[in-house]
């Protein structure tokens, strides 16, 4: 089955309103890295988190490794947060970058 | 600023003609890789290089070859183009060791096989 998996699949804010963005992953975690993807357009690496908790702005990663889990907090969306954010992980085989599917955020005006 | 180019942005070609898809690195990164994107699937690693010469296999590999002609370039080659192989083209660089590697995007190209 698919080792990472991401909820929900598609979300729509009001512009202000906080976002929670999870990544769940049924292998064994070396590392977790979270990426934007802008609509139409490439990625942008936002965190490299294979653990514990990172902030970068008003963003926030969470990674909890027991609990097979990583989260992306956006705190007061904006119009330019929408696109699709997805997670990667690589497992403890070294295997390159897994891709979950993303979830595709709308933040409306 | 890093930098990895693709082209072409869009390409149309037609069932059991030949493709191929040019990366361009200008970060001297040593690691290169393809990946494909469609809906329901994320992104998936089709073949990937440690640098030039040196080509490996991806998680989907089958109708596809690469090749690392030097540091800079790493292409994409469907000998025999199907329509299975319509998606989203996305070429990385990176740096960095294992699962801590900074990977670095084209802005993809979009193939749609006839």
């Amino acid at each position: 089955g698919q080792q990472v998996q991401q909820s929900p699949a598609s979300l729509v804010l009001q512009e202000g309103e906080n976002a929670e963005l999870q990544c769940n992953f049924s292998t064994s975690l070396n590392s977790m890295q979270w990426f934007y993807q802008r609509p139409g357009g490439s990625l942008v690496s936002l965190f490299y988190n294979p653990s514990g908790t990172k902030h970068s702005g008003r963003l926030t990663s969470t990674t909890v490794i027991k609990e097979r889990r990583s989260s992306l907090h956006i705190s007061s969306s904006q119009t330019t947060d929408s696109g699709t954010y997805l997670c990667a992980l690589v497992n403890n085989a070294g295997a390159k970058l897994t891709f979950g599917g993303g979830t595709r955020l709308t933040v409306r005006p | 600023e890093a930098a990895v180019t693709q082209s072409p942005r869009n390409k149309v070609a037609v069932t059991g003609g030949k493709v191929t898809l040019s990366c361009n690195q200008t970060n001297n990164h040593n690691n290169m890789y393809w990946y494909r994107q469609d809906t329901g699937h994320g992104l998936r690693l089709i073949h990937y290089s440690y640098g030039a010469g040196s080509t490996e296999k991806g998680d989907i590999p089958d109708g596809y070859k690469a090749s690392r002609p030097s540091q800079e370039n790493f292409s994409l080659i469907l000998e025999l183009a199907t329509p299975s192989q319509t998606s989203v083209y996305f070429c990385a660089s990176g740096e960095g060791q294992g699962g801590a590697e900074t990977l670095y995007f084209g802005s993809g190209t979009r193939l749609t096989v006839l």
